[in-house]
């Protein structure tokens, strides 16, 4: 069965502070997604992960993909505001066209 | 500019009307997607296509069709055997089997059944 699970998931967090969401997947997978989505909004692209020991930085957010572990984390350093969201993972799997999401995490900074 | 246009963006459907909710990208896309998100939920896959004419069921179905004659547009219609529609649509779109291609999505269209 192609499971996707995030934690956690929710997460409250001062800025400043760094934290890491995690993101483990069930099955031999092709790609995997993060996007952020704030309240009533469609979903913004973060990042794109192809292969094992690919990691993306843009900005506060650094994700990295562990095709071994079948794990992906979304590393936020020093929290502001602005970065108070839902975030959430998505997985291609090999031959399944089906991109398959996580629970998603919704992160809040506290000033 | 290019990008994925969905409306309506708020709909309200009597109980045992369907309703079709469209979706139409300008980008080219092969592949595209129909999502439903529940309030403080994810997202749940409804159908998907990957090239004209063709689509296939996602994870719930049921309720919901689909057509794909256009390789730009793909309409998702909301049956009355859906019994509990209220929710928030969101469709995307992809350029396919090609690795790293981002999978985009549109604004998204509110219904609620009154």
């Amino acid at each position: 069965e192609l499971k996707v699970e995030q934690n956690p998931l929710f997460l409250s967090m001062q800025e400043g502070k760094n934290y890491t969401i995690y993101c483990n997947y069930s099955t031999t997978s092709d790609r995997l997604y993060w996007y952020r989505q704030d309240p009533g909004k469609s979903l913004e692209s973060l990042f794109v992960l192809l292969s094992n020991g690919a990691v993306k930085q843009e900005g506060r957010l650094m994700a990295s993909l562990d095709t071994k572990a079948r794990l992906s984390t979304l590393h936020i350093t020093a929290a502001v505001h602005d970065l108070s969201a839902t975030y959430f993972c998505a997985v291609l799997f090999f031959g399944n066209e089906k991109l398959t999401f996580g629970t998603g995490t919704r992160l809040t900074i506290i000033p | 500019d290019g990008g994925i246009t969905q409306s309506p963006k708020y709909l309200f459907r009597k109980e045992g009307q369907n309703v079709t909710l469209s979706c139409e990208q300008n980008l080219n896309h092969d592949a595209m997607y129909w999502y439903r998100q529940d309030p403080g939920q994810g997202l749940r896959l409804i159908y998907y296509s990957q090239i004209v004419n063709d689509f296939q069921k996602g994870d719930i179905a049921e309720g919901y069709s689909v057509s794909r004659e256009k390789k730009e547009s793909f309409p998702l219609t909301v049956t009355s055997a859906q019994k509990n529609p209220t929710a928030f649509y969101l469709c995307a779109s992809s350029a396919g089997d090609s690795a790293g291609n981002t999978i985009y999505f549109g604004e998204g269209s509110w219904l609620t059944v009154v």
